[in-house]
């Protein structure tokens, strides 16, 4: 195992909620990028987080927003939630400078 | 941007016999390319990866290749058994960028048939 921890496992919200993802990056590594993740697809970028700031963005809305905090633990916050956002969220952390992500288990939310 | 396409979509093989899976991309500046297999229920876990500057690769039953003029890489299992059977996903990224983002094909579902 990689050692990225994501909580909680699983989630159910319901459409105009707001949600909190949270990602504990492996040790040493203070990098951390999320990635959704639709049912039968691969992976897609949602932004990248490095010193506290987000460094990069993929093509989702405002309302997914993110932190990342002084101990490399991060957060993915998705505001107003569609029915189109129920999808499995990993993160994954990697070391500055180093080309190899390493994903955590996953969260999966359903948004009914 | 990128876009990575990703074929079969899915592949069945005899156990012993040997699996190969493709992908392409668009951005002739993406430099970095991992395969990530993903068991039922579990996180991606990188395989294999190659860099621009390498035209193959290998690692016990797995290979990976890659032609850069045509931008196409490609996965070679050998020996193929059960525990092999999962979804394989490609990437590019563009090391040089400040956000090393990986951008995924679609999944190839790899089912090995005892």
């Amino acid at each position: 195992e990689t050692g990225v921890t994501q909580s909680p496992t699983h989630l159910i919200k319901t459409r105009g909620q707001q949600v909190t993802l949270r990602c504990s990056s492996q040790s040493g590594h203070n990098t951390v990028s999320w990635y959704q993740q639709a049912l039968g697809q691969g992976p897609q970028f949602i932004f990248q987080y490095y010193r506290e700031e987000e460094n990069g963005r993929g093509n989702f809305p405002p309302r997914f927003s993110g932190l990342q905090f002084p101990n490399y633990s991060s957060e993915l916050n998705v505001n107003a939630l569609e029915l189109d956002d129920s999808a499995l969220y990993l993160c994954a952390s990697s070391l500055v400078g180093g080309d190899t992500q390493y994903f955590g288990p996953g969260t999966r939310l359903t948004v009914l | 941007g990128e876009n990575v396409e990703q074929h079969p979509s899915t592949l069945s093989v005899q156990e012993g016999d040997s699996a190969v899976i493709k992908c392409t991309y668009s951005d002739s500046a993406s430099n970095y390319f991992p395969w990530y297999k993903q068991e039922l229920g579990k996180r991606p876990q990188l395989i294999i990866d190659i860099r621009s500057n390498v035209g193959e690769k290998k690692d016990q039953r797995i290979a990976v290749t890659l032609n850069k003029t045509a931008k196409h890489f490609s996965l070679h299992i050998t020996e193929t058994q059960p525990e092999d059977s999962a979804v394989y996903f490609c990437a590019a990224s563009d090391t040089r960028r400040s956000a090393r983002q990986l951008t995924f094909g679609s999944g190839t579902q790899l089912t090995v048939l005892p």
